[in-house]
C-alpha cells in the first residue's frame, strides 16, 4: 500500500479557498486517491476520489497531475464547519483487497 | 446519518468486565469493518468481514473478539481489557464492487474508557 505524506495542520479564514496537498510517490497503477473528512468524535466521511486529472463534486475538487505522485484537495470558500481532519488515502478496495491505510491527516482550522 | 449505527455511544468498563459493541448497517452492504482510533493516532484497522467471512485480523489481541452473524450486523466482544484499550471504536461498511472503490461508510463510534 502506498504511503502518503500531507501537512500536519493548516489554518485558514472563512471564505478562503484551502488547498491541501498530499504526496504519494509509490502509488500503484491500480490505486485510486481518496480523501476523507473527520470531525471530532465522529467517524470519517468520504469526500472525493479520483484516478487522474481533475474531479469535482458539490463539496470539493481533486487535482491529480499526470504522474499521479501527488494530489491536491481544494475546498472552495471554507466556513467554520469545515474545521476537521482531512485524510488522503491511496489504494483500491476490491474483492481481493480490504485495506485502506489512514495516516495522521491534516488538521484544518478555520477562523472567523 | 450515514446509515451505520453503533451502540452504545459511550462505554466505561473495568478491566475484568465483559462487554460488547454493536454495529448495524442499513445500506445493504456486504463488507464490514472495525477500526480503533486512539488519541493523537491514526485509525487502525482491526477486523474485516466480507460476505460475513472474516478476511482480515490485523494482529489484534485476543481480548477483542469479533462476530458477524449476518451481513447487516457486526459485534466486537470485549473482555479483560487494559487501560490502553481506551479509544474510539469505529464501525464501517461498504459495498464490494461499486464504482467508488474506496468509499466506506462509518458509524459515529463508541467511546470506550477502560478503568
Amino acid at each position: 500500500l502506498a504511503k502518503t505524506t500531507q501537512p500536519i495542520s493548516m489554518d485558514s479564514y472563512e471564505g478562503q479557498e484551502v488547498n491541501i496537498t498530499c504526496s504519494h510517490n509509490n502509488i500503484a497503477t491500480n490505486d485510486y486517491i481518496t480523501w476523507y473528512q473527520q470531525f471530532p468524535s465522529q467517524g470519517p466521511r468520504f469526500i472525493i476520489q479520483g484516478y487522474k486529472t481533475k474531479v469535482t463534486n458539490e463539496v470539493a475538487s481533486l487535482f491529480i497531475p499526470a504522474d499521479r505522485k501527488s494530489s491536491t484537495l481544494s475546498l472552495p470558500r471554507v466556513s467554520l464547519s469545515d474545521t476537521a481532519v482531512y485524510y488522503c488515502l491511496v489504494g483500491a478496495l476490491s474483492y481481493n483487497t480490504d485495506k485502506l491505510i489512514f495516516g495522521t491527516g491534516t488538521r484544518l482550522q478555520v477562523f472567523p | 446519518e450515514t446509515g451505520v449505527t453503533q451502540t452504545p455511544r459511550h462505554l466505561v468498563m473495568g478491566m475484568t468486565n465483559k462487554k460488547s459493541l454493536k454495529c448495524e448497517q442499513h445500506l445493504g452492504h456486504n463488507a464490514m469493518y472495525w477500526y480503533k482510533q486512539s488519541a493523537k493516532k491514526p485509525l487502525e484497522l482491526m477486523f474485516v468481514y466480507n460476505f460475513k467471512e472474516q478476511t482480515e485480523n490485523n494482529s489484534v489481541p485476543s481480548r477483542f473478539s469479533p462476530e458477524c452473524p449476518n451481513s447487516s450486523h457486526l459485534f466486537l466482544h470485549l473482555h479483560t481489557l487494559q487501560p490502553e484499550d481506551s479509544a474510539l471504536y469505529l464501525c464501517a461498511s461498504r459495498e464490494i464492487g461499486t464504482r467508488d472503490y474506496n468509499e466506506q461508510f462509518f458509524g459515529p463510534g463508541t467511546r470506550l474508557t477502560v478503568l
